[in-house]
């Protein structure tokens, strides 16, 4: 079974600043998509970003990017510029392509950007 | 295009009642999903719905049942409501390798 780790409970930084949410997962698969999503305070889930396994180049959307480390089994997300607006509870994900594709979540990570 | 809607947004039980929570999604996806939320977990997937017809078991089903009633419905019943039970109810429909969310259902059981 595929697991997914978020080991920083909560982060706050300061608006304007860099900062890197990590995320490990574990599974015995080739092939495979890695998703991040936002919770903000409305409890809406927003999908942020999204990396198929099999491309090594990371996925960037405007000022969100990822570290994907295949190897490694890490997927951070690097949020530029930060803004108020990003404050929210973030969510690493990961699916199988085949099947029923299902999402794994992790514990998710609080994070506050102070203004 | 209202993408998916669950209802209602609030609920409170008492333990051993019973309700349904409704989902419907306007996007013409064949797969539906019914997550649960609860306070530092990530969501867990309880049943889904690979297509119209079949449905199958997630990672914590039990104390629930399922119902696909056509490709846009797909329903969660708590038979016998359980203060364990307590948590944020998400559905959510795909195509391809994405998901879209509903706006969740907070259920408290007393």
């Amino acid at each position: 079974a595929q697991t997914v780790t978020q080991s920083q409970p909560e982060m706050s930084v300061q608006e304007a600043e860099t900062v890197t949410l990590s995320c490990t997962y574990d599974t015995s698969e080739n092939n495979y998509y890695l998703f991040w999503y936002k919770q903000p305070p409305s409890r809406q889930m927003i999908l942020v970003i999204r990396q198929e396994a099999y491309k090594q180049q990371n996925a960037t959307e405007n000022r969100f990017s990822v570290n994907f480390q295949k190897a490694a089994k890490s997927f951070s997300l690097k949020i530029s510029d930060s803004q108020l607006g990003d404050t929210a509870m973030y969510f690493c994900a990961f699916m199988k392509p085949r099947g029923a594709q299902k999402l794994v979540f992790g514990q998710g990570t609080r994070l506050t950007i102070n203004p | 295009n209202a993408g998916v809607t669950q209802t209602p947004k609030f609920q409170v039980l008492k333990t051993g009642q019973s309700m349904t929570l409704q989902c419907a999604q306007d996007m013409n996806h064949n797969s539906m999903y019914w997550y649960r939320q609860d306070p530092g977990m990530g969501l867990r997937l309880i049943y889904y719905s690979a297509s119209e017809g079949t449905t199958d078991k997630g990672e914590v089903p039990n104390g629930y049942n399922v119902s696909r009633l056509n490709k846009r419905e797909f329903s969660l019943r708590l038979e016998s409501a359980a203060p364990s039970q307590t948590s944020v109810y998400f559905c959510a429909s795909s195509l391809l390798y994405e998901q879209y969310f509903g706006p969740g259902t907070r259920l408290t059981v007393t």
